[in-house]
């Protein structure tokens, strides 16, 4: 059963670099069949993809965000990291990071996710 | 806001049938996939490829996409079904991620 577990630092200042890891059990990350995905919720609000990244480097990112996002694949320690640059208060949310199945090709649904990690931009 | 566009409520009587919609122009040609979402809790995937059910997803929920509408359908509807429920497709074209801003699923 594929298992993913967020973890991070639950509250950031405004202007710093946000980090998180996700750590991957009973499966790989190499997976071909996977991308891996960030999404973030803030409180009470929906859901909002970040970005999707292949173990090889292929990488899909909102175009809200992506010029404050980093994300990365460590496939000797089977996890992934995302770093969001320049948090500001809108930043607060859950953040989950997912499996994106890519069983046909391109990505396409998210299944399992983690559970989340709640993350406070406040000084 | 969100280029798919769901009801933001919908209720249903316990053993009735609930309908939940997700519209939008980006829909043609993609698949939909829904997600549902107690309080507290992580997201799980229920249907996916419009009308695929994971291993673990009762039968009383179906999934359809005309075209510009993908539905969400619960039969039989039990008060354990009630949570938000988000729809999202993968837009190829652009290589973005779509979702709908959620609907709450109220069991009366």
């Amino acid at each position: 059963q594929l298992l993913l577990q967020a973890s991070g630092p639950g509250l950031v200042k405004p202007s710093e670099t946000l980090s998180l890891t996700c750590s991957v059990s009973g499966g790989s990350v190499s997976s071909t069949t996977s991308y891996w995905a960030w999404i973030r919720q803030p409180p009470g609000k929906g859901l909002e993809w970040i970005g999707s990244m292949y173990y090889a480097g292929t990488t899909y990112s909102n175009p809200s965000l992506e010029s404050r996002v980093t994300m990365s694949v460590d496939t000797s320690r089977n996890r992934i990291s995302m770093r969001l640059g320049s948090v500001a208060a809108a930043d607060t949310a859950v953040y989950y990071c997912a499996r994106h199945s890519a069983i046909l090709g391109p990505p396409d649904w998210f299944d399992p996710w983690g559970q989340g990690t709640l993350v406070t931009v406040s000084s | 806001s969100y280029e798919l566009t769901q009801p933001p409520s919908v209720s249903v009587s316990p053993g009735q049938t609930a309908g939940i919609t997700c519209s939008g122009d980006t829909l043609r040609n993609k698949y939909a996939s829904w997600y549902q979402q107690k309080p507290g809790q992580s997201p799980i995937l229920v249907i996916y490829q419009d009308s695929k059910r994971p291993s673990g997803t009762p039968e009383r929920f179906s999934g359809s996409n005309s075209g510009k509408t993908a539905t969400l359908t619960i039969s039989g509807t039990q008060a354990m079904d009630e949570a938000e429920y988000y729809c999202q497709a993968w837009d190829s074209s652009t290589a973005d991620v779509l979702f709908g801003g959620g609907t709450k699923l109220a069991v009366l």
